[in-house]
């Protein structure tokens, strides 16, 4: 089954830093580009990092530039996300996808929860 | 950046009628614009893609047309499976790619 599955989120305090994982299974993960995408409670989405399926070319948006680091290990097929100096306006379901050549969302994962309070 | 605006934040619609779903941005962003679905407690997912390409296994109801800074979703024969929220995104010039902020499709 073609699929993303992430992990890692939960509870952290202002300040402090978790690790995002995904899973990918089902298809030939070296071959894609990946994409951070995050949503706020009650909220839309927001993009959050590009990864190319090589690492050469990363991204992130300007709410994250600095903090956040995307990476990726294809041996593992798997994403990460290391999130540094979390705000509480970071507090949302961060979601893992596939995208095409573009920055189309072609698959999503089902999504991981991060709480940013004290 | 590009601003993706959707219009109208919430529609009421009878099943078995038409929906029109709005999307406009800030500036053209050609054909580069996609359409998701989102249902409570789901992530989202792909329905059209290249402003009126249908993803795999989307049903026919679903349609897409515009292009530059003019889009529409029309889901011809609403379904009781299709009222959720859907979002429009522009993938033309990015990074920063952006979405709207979403239209909320209710039964009326």
């Amino acid at each position: 089954e073609v699929q993303l599955v992430e992990s890692g989120g939960g509870l952290v305090q202002p300040g402090g830093s978790l690790r995002l994982s995904c899973a990918a299974s089902g298809f030939t993960f070296s071959s894609y580009s990946m994409n951070w995408v995050r949503q706020a409670p009650g909220k839309g989405l927001e993009w959050v990092s590009y990864i190319s399926s090589s690492s050469s070319t990363i991204y992130y948006a300007d709410s994250v530039k600095g903090r956040f680091t995307i990476s990726r290990d294809n041996a593992k097929n798997s994403l990460y996300l290391q999130m540094n100096s979390l705000r509480d306006e970071d507090t949302a379901v961060y979601y893992c996808a596939r995208v095409s050549s573009t920055a189309m969302v072609t698959l999503w994962g089902q999504g991981t929860l991060v709480t940013v309070s004290s | 950046e590009i601003v993706m605006t959707q219009s109208p934040a919430t529609l009421s619609v009878s099943p078995g009628e038409r929906a029109t779903l709005s999307c406009r941005a800030s500036q053209s962003v050609s054909s580069n614009l996609a359409w998701y679905q989102q249902k409570p407690g789901q992530a989202p997912r792909l329905l059209i893609y290249g402003a009126s390409t249908r993803a795999t296994g989307i049903p026919a109801r679903f349609s897409g047309s515009g292009s530059g800074t003019e889009f529409t979703l029309t889901i011809s024969s609403l379904q009781s499976e299709d009222f959720a929220v859907y979002y429009c995104q522009q993938y033309n010039n990015w990074p920063p790619t952006t979405f709207g902020q979403g239209t909320k499709l209710e039964i009326k």
